[in-house]
Parts: C-alpha cells; structure tokens; sequence
C-alpha cells in the first residue's frame, strides 16, 4: 500500500538558519505530493502541493520539489523564523484531495 | 481560506461511556468529510469516509459500531465513540473537502482522553 516517510522530530534551528524536512514515498503510479503544517492549537493547513513529476510546490517562503526518481518530496526553507514553529506532515494522494495518507510528522522549533 | 470547526478540542470521558466529536464545514456544503485517528509519533490514519445522507465508509479495521459517524446535513459530520476505553484516548481529526475548490480543509482535532 502508499506510505510516507519523513524525518523524524524535532527538528530544532536558530533563527534565520536553512531548514530541509525529508520526505520519501511509496506509491504506485503518479500521485499528488502535499505539505501541510499544523501551528500549535490549530487543524492542519495546506502549505504547498505538486502534482506531477518535476513539479514545485512553494508558498510563505517555503518550497518542495516533486521528484519521481527518488521518490521524494523534501521541503526546504531558506531563512526559518520563529512562527515557523510547528509540525509539518508529508502527505500523497491518489484521488486529489479525497483520501490523504499522511507521514508521521515532523515537530519544528525554532529559537530566537 | 474555508474553514472546518471541531468541537470540542479536549475531552475527558469515564471508561464505558460515549463522546460525541463535531465537525462544521462553516463557509462551504461539504458532500464528503474524513475522519483522522493519531496516536502518538504516528501517521494520521483514516478511520472513515462520511458521506452526506449515505452510511460512511469505514477503513479495514476500524469498528463501524464502536466509531459511529452520522453525516446529516451538508455542514455536519460527527463521530461517536461508543463505550469508550483508555486504548481509544487518542487525537481524533475531521477534514472536509470543498467541491469549488478541491481542497480538504482540516478540523483543530479533539484530544480524547478516557481514565
């Protein structure tokens, strides 16, 4: 069956300091890759998605490029701040957005 | 963005008794809504798929008769967890999928706690 796997937490960073959260799959044919954030006390919000291979996902700074051959969805951060501070999920579907199978989660936190 | 309400966001309940958990899609009739279980430093692992005025569609594994889930209305969903255990205290989170925009919109989630 599809599964996510994603580096485990938590990640810990100073402020301003590059942030990379690896993400791989397993899947057959070509689903859709997401990233989704979860800040403290709130539900899960989209923050990036690719659709097809070579696709990159970006927002908020934020960016993930869908790569068929590793079978990898990496985001990556150039210059973290302390609102980033979070857990962020990896997760693929097969059915656009119906039915997620989601990664463990990865706990952010970043330090002034 | 759409939103999801969930309610409540915390709840202690007595072995043997029953909790029911609320999902509001509030800006959006939501046809399909999902039900997320987590256990600690795991996935979220669909439970079922609650489909407005049909019965929901539970994943292999998953109890229909102990995860109770009603889908009445286009902006509804909730899930009863009947007798509950301590092995069912767990982060319990809905979705709701918005059919303009094609995107699911995540519920806060109810930490479910049972002593």
């Amino acid at each position: 069956g599809d599964s996510v796997t994603q580096m485990e937490g938590p990640v810990t960073l100073s402020e301003e300091a590059f942030l990379t959260i690896n993400c791989t799959y397993t899947a057959t044919g070509y689903p859709s890759l997401f990233w989704y954030v979860q800040y403290p006390g709130e539900g899960l919000q989209l923050l990036l998605k690719a659709t097809k291979a070579d696709d990159k996902g970006s927002n908020k700074g934020f960016e993930a490029t869908y790569r068929k051959e590793t079978t990898s969805f990496h985001l990556e951060k150039g210059s973290v701040q302390v609102s980033d501070s979070a857990v962020y999920f990896c997760a693929l579907s097969r059915s656009g957005y119906s039915t997620l199978t989601f990664g463990k989660g990865t706990m952010l936190l970043v330090s002034p | 963005g759409a939103v999801v309400s969930q309610h409540p966001s915390r709840v202690i309940c007595k072995s043997g008794t029953s909790v029911k958990i609320e999902c509001r899609s509030l800006d959006f009739q939501a046809t399909t809504m999902f039900w997320y279980r987590q256990f600690p430093k795991q996935s979220l692992m669909l439970m079922a798929t609650s489909n407005e005025g049909s019965k929901a569609t539970y994943e292999q594994g998953v109890e229909k008769d102990k995860f109770l889930i009603n889908h009445a209305s286009l902006t509804l969903s909730t899930l009863t967890v009947t007798s509950a255990h301590p092995e069912d205290s767990s982060f319990y989170i809905c979705s709701a999928r918005d059919p303009t925009q094609g995107e699911a919109f995540f519920g806060q989630g109810t930490r479910l706690t049972v002593v």
